[in-house]
């Protein structure tokens, strides 16, 4: 079983409209998690970090962690053609340095 | 601020030649470090952290070795590069044990 699941996609959005990405992790110990965003050819970079059950909101992004379903999601409010990347969902867990990553979803968000 | 660098940006290699990436980070101490590796059209997969000098911590046995010379120098490193080591090396660091990591811009190795 993989720590950490996403759907591979691709996830197609029009402009403007939502797009909602998951996550699912097996480690129940697992105490932080992150979401990332990697264009073509690039390096991850931290959109998000979530480390309690809720909602955290940063402008258009929302992360929202379920402890308790092992689920981790991002919504993308207002999506843009700039949003257009792979998101990649990545798991600490606390008895770990190590941090673990799903193999991203594909995102594409059409003019 | 903090900043990682890691060279080179791309690297072609034949098969059974040497590997040294180097990775290094600037405005923090006793970072923790990691390696991870990208395939194409594929996750990130975590090969080598390290919590400190000379603490290697391995996920994945193979062809690969890491070494952490210096606080804030992480090396990777092959004696004889297969085919199937091409891909997108990745060097990042980390403050805590619940903060997120902080990418370089990566190494394109490929194998011929």
């Amino acid at each position: 079983q993989k720590e950490v699941e996403q759907n591979s996609g691709p996830l197609s959005v029009p402009e403007g409209a939502i797009a909602s990405l998951n996550c699912t992790y097996s480690d129940r110990v697992s105490q932080s998690f992150f979401w990332y965003r990697q264009y073509s050819g690039k390096s991850p970079e931290l959109i998000m970090s979530i480390y309690s059950n809720g909602d955290k909101e940063d402008g258009r992004f929302t992360a929202q962690l379920n402890k308790a379903s092992q689920y981790v999601s991002l919504l993308i409010r207002d999506s843009q053609p700039s949003d257009s990347a792979t998101y990649l969902c990545a798991v600490k867990s606390r008895n770990n340095n190590d941090m673990r990553f799903g193999a991203g979803t594909r995102l594409t968000v059409k003019p | 601020s903090q900043t990682i660098h890691q060279w080179p940006a791309t690297l072609v290699q034949p098969v059974g030649s040497p590997l040294s990436l180097e990775c290094t980070v600037e405005g923090t101490s006793n970072p923790n470090l990691y390696w991870y590796r990208q395939a194409a059209g594929r996750g990130l997969q975590l090969l080598f952290y390290s919590v400190g000098i000379g603490q290697i911590s391995s996920e994945v046995p193979q062809n690969l070795s890491a070494s952490r010379p210096q606080d804030r120098q992480f090396i990777l490193s092959s004696k004889k590069l297969l085919l199937s080591d091409s891909g997108f090396y990745l060097c990042a660091w980390s403050v805590q044990e619940n903060s997120p990591l902080h990418f370089g811009n990566g190494t394109r190795l490929t194998v011929t």
